[in-house]
């Protein structure tokens, strides 16, 4: 079936370095995309979101990017922290069918900040 | 305040028994969810009820049953265990709106089946 998946499953960056974090999506139906964080122990956490009718959402030292013509979706940490350190994870939901149809998550990143 | 909260925060129990795993949220969100994260961290829908009426049954087996007796409610129920069902359980909310589709995640119930 369609899914969302992501590249790289372990992404190691110095601390302090700009990391950033790739996931491909297969539903073109799609129009609405969030980054979760999920800590160790932890339900996963909203950081940004972004509609199919935006290409570019910047929030405090995140940028997600969309090209909904290669279907790919992309989140950039700026001046990355050790608090950074977690697994991330896109989600999209088809909007079209009301919204409480639930997130469809890709497979996860390891983001590891090294000192 | 914690916003969605799950209890047990940790599950451990024998193949073959029945349990039952209880989410509140209050956000006063009218939509809540069950999603299932396995041993990988792939994290996958189960449920989601819209004002106490079930919405998604994403080919879950039907030993898993969820009852949502209020909308700030969403109860798992789990019938004959099996050692597959051994996960992390999380539940979610969120307020459907043509705006936004944010959900937000409770800590999670970590299922162990012996």
């Amino acid at each position: 079936g369609e899914s969302v998946g992501l590249h790289l499953p372990t992404l190691s960056v110095q601390e302090g370095d700009n990391s950033i974090i790739n996931c491909a999506y297969s539903n073109s139906a799609s129009d609405y995309f969030i980054w979760y964080k999920q800590e160790s122990g932890k339900g996963p956490q909203f950081i940004i979101d972004i509609r199919s009718n935006m290409d570019k959402r910047q929030g405090q030292r995140v940028t997600v990017l969309l090209n909904k013509t290669v279907k790919h979706l992309s989140l950039q940490i700026a001046a990355t922290q050790p608090g950074d350190s977690a697994v991330y994870f896109c989600a999209e939901i088809d909007g079209s069918g009301g919204g409480a149809d639930g997130l469809t998550f890709g497979k996860g990143t390891h983001l590891i900040i090294q000192p | 305040d914690t916003a969605v909260s799950q209890t047990p925060k940790y599950l451990v129990t024998q193949m073959g028994n029945d349990k039952s795993i209880k989410c509140e949220q209050n956000l006063g969100h009218d939509t809540m969810y069950w999603y299932k994260q396995d041993s990988k961290k792939f994290l996958k829908i189960m449920f989601s009820y819209n004002n106490k009426e079930l919405i998604i049954n994403e080919t879950v087996p039907n030993r898993f049953s969820p009852k949502s007796p209020d909308k700030a409610h969403l109860n798992l129920h789990i019938n004959s265990l099996e050692l597959g069902d051994s996960a992390v359980y999380f539940c979610a909310s969120s307020q459907v709106s043509l705006f936004d589709y944010e959900q937000f995640f409770g800590p999670g119930t970590r299922l162990t089946v012996l």
